[in-house]
Formats: C-alpha cells, structure tokens, sequence
C-alpha cells in the first residue's frame, strides 16, 4: 500500500544552519507529493507540492525535489530563522481511486535557536 | 475569506462519554474530509464527504465514531463512547474540487481521561 515515511525528531538547529528533513514514499504510480507545517497554536498549511518526477517545489525558503529513482522528497533549505520551528509533514496523495485523502509521515518537529 | 473553522479547540472528556466536534469549510467548497494524528504518530485519513455524501469511509476506526454532514455544509464527528485511544487531533480539510488543494483547519485536540 501506500506509505510516507520520515526523519524522526526532533530536529534542532541554529538560527542560519542548513536543514534538510528525509521523506521517503511508497506507492504505485506517480503520486502528488506534498509538504505541511502546523505552526504552533495553528492548523496545517500547505508549504510546497510537486505533482512529477523532478519537480521541484519551493515556498519560504523550502524547497523539495521530486525524486522517482529514490522515491524521495527531501525538504532543505538553506538558512532557517527562529520562525521556521514548527512540526513538518510529508504527504502524498495516489492517482486515481475515489478519493483524494492525503498519506502523512509522521511529522518532524524542527526548533530553530538563536 | 474565512478558512476552514473547527470547534471546539480543545476537549477533555471522561471515558465513556459522547463528544461532538464540528468543522466548518471553506464556503462553496464540496469536498470535506476528517484526519486524526494520535499520540504524535501520523495524520490519519478519516473519511471524506462530497457535499452530503460520503465518499470514502475506509479510515474510520469503528462504529464508536459517526460523521455527518447535513445540507451539505458544516459536518460534525461524534465519537460515542469515547475510550482513552481516541485521544489526539482531530483536524478538518476541505477543497473546492477534487484534486485541488485542501485547506486544513486548526484543529480539535481531544483528551480522553
């Protein structure tokens, strides 16, 4: 079936350190792939999507590249801030069926110091 | 434009009792959908309305939990009795169509003591 899997956390940075966290995916076909955060006190927001292979998604900062030969879907960016702390999820969702429902990993918690 | 709203925010119950959330979409938006994150594992999917349907009920955990969505609006998931493995967050989407992007809600976090 399909599956979502991620780096576990917590990840904890410096103010300007480069992150990346690991998302790795199963699934038939050629999946939608999507990156979430929930800041705290707030709801999930859509960060960034790739919807084929070597897209690359970018918002904020973020960026993630579609990678079908790995099945994989890295979120990097290059120097976080305070504000970047927040629980990140990875998400695809599967061509075809009859529904849309997302897969979510089970989420990275990022602290960014100063 | 409001966003997705869901009530309560936050819930504590004691075993054996019936809760009520409540999700209201973004207006205009036909496609509903529920997810639960437990104990810090992964979001969920719980079931999915288009308009007053259901279209996919597969993540639903067992008959203690019933979802509705009259009218086709605002949708409510009643968890009756509730047990201490429910607890975590329940979180509502919605989204215009199909297979464009869903907008998230904040959130119900239920604890069940």
């Amino acid at each position: 079936g399909n599956s979502v899997t991620q780096m576990e956390g917590p990840v904890t940075l410096s103010e300007e350190a480069f992150l990346t966290i690991n998302c790795t995916y199963t699934a038939t076909g050629y999946p939608s792939l999507f990156w979430y955060v929930q800041y705290p006190g707030e709801g999930l927001q859509l960060l960034l999507k790739a919807t084929k292979a070597d897209d690359k998604g970018s918002n904020k900062g973020f960026e993630a590249t579609y990678r079908k030969e790995t099945t994989s879907f890295h979120l990097e960016k290059g120097s976080v801030q305070v504000s970047d702390s927040a629980v990140y999820f990875c998400a695809l969702r599967a061509l075809g069926g009859a529904t849309n429902k997302l897969i979510f990993g089970t989420g990275t918690l990022l602290a960014v110091q100063p | 434009e409001a966003g997705v709203t869901q009530f309560p925010s936050h819930s504590v119950i004691e075993k054996g009792q019936t809760v009520t959330l409540r999700c209201d979409p973004i207006s205009g938006h036909d496609n509903l959908y529920w997810y639960r994150r437990v104990m810090g594992k992964e979001i969920k999917f719980l079931l999915h309305f288009v308009k007053e349907s259901k279209q996919d009920e597969s993540g639903m955990p067992n008959n203690r939990f019933l979802a509705e969505r009259t009218g086709g609006t605002y949708s409510t998931l009643k968890v009756q009795p509730a047990e201490l493995e429910d607890s975590g967050v329940y979180f509502c989407a919605s989204s215009q169509v199909f297979y464009t992007e869903a907008f998230f809600g904040q959130g119900t976090r239920l604890t069940v003591v």
